[in-house]
């Protein structure tokens, strides 16, 4: 029972591209958010939606388009993939009307690599 | 705004030393405070997390932390190392509103037969 799931696991493509990253949650968390970790492993916020509306939108290209259906999805869209995009992407999860204190759980995450 | 260091980017231990990994925090109000670990091709997994209820927080796996306000820091500690223990360990903060936590760069652990 996996509680935080993100299809595919690595994703290798060539530069111009349009791709999607997908991420469930079985958790009923009401959270979710997406983070970019580069090849140095540092991790930077990129989106977070809570129940489907946008709370967090960090300076990403706007080649980078999340969408939430629903509350236990959250979707990652490229368009147009460029070379520095290659990294790897988690997606994760929180109780947020929890409070701040309420941890994250992360998905396995997908590896992306841009040709 | 909030930021988190980690000092020591790479640590090295033998088996059965003590583990101590460093975490500084800058905030302007008292944060949240989480350790996470990273093993290859994993995800993250909370160790444990400092929600001001206690300043010495145990965690999985043996790991400690504690919080000191007076030095801004929630060093990681375990008594013995573990073959097992080898990941990137990240220290983490969160404030009072929104939902955005900040993570430090890192710091690999390595243990050593």
């Amino acid at each position: 029972d996996t509680a935080v799931s993100q299809t595919p696991k690595y994703l290798v493509t060539q530069m111009g591209n349009d791709k999607s990253i997908k991420c469930e949650q079985n958790l009923g968390h009401d959270t979710m958010y997406w983070y970019k970790q580069d090849s140095k492993k540092f991790l930077k916020i990129m989106f977070s939606y809570n129940n489907k509306e946008l709370i967090i939108n960090e300076t990403v290209p706007n080649r980078f388009s999340p969408k939430s259906p629903d509350k236990a999805h959250l979707n990652l869209h490229i368009n147009s993939l460029e070379l520095g995009d290659s990294a790897v992407y988690f997606c994760a999860s929180s109780q947020g009307d929890a409070g701040a204190n309420s941890p994250l759980h992360f998905g396995n995450g997908t590896r992306l690599t841009v040709t | 705004a909030q930021s988190v260091t980690q000092l020591g980017s790479h640590v090295s231990v033998s088996e059965g030393a003590l583990v101590l990994l460093r975490c500084n925090y800058s905030s302007s109000v008292p944060p949240y405070l989480f350790w996470y670990v990273q093993y290859p091709n994993q995800g993250l997994q909370l160790l444990l997390k400092y929600t001001s209820a206690a300043t010495l927080v145990k965690g999985i796996n043996g790991f400690e932390a504690e919080f000191k306000k007076s030095e801004t820091s929630f060093h990681l500690t375990k008594p013995s190392a573990h073959m097992s223990d080898a990941a990137e360990y990240f220290c983490a903060v969160s404030l009072n509103y929104g939902q955005n936590f900040v993570f430090g760069p890192g710091t690999r652990l390595s243990v050593l037969p």
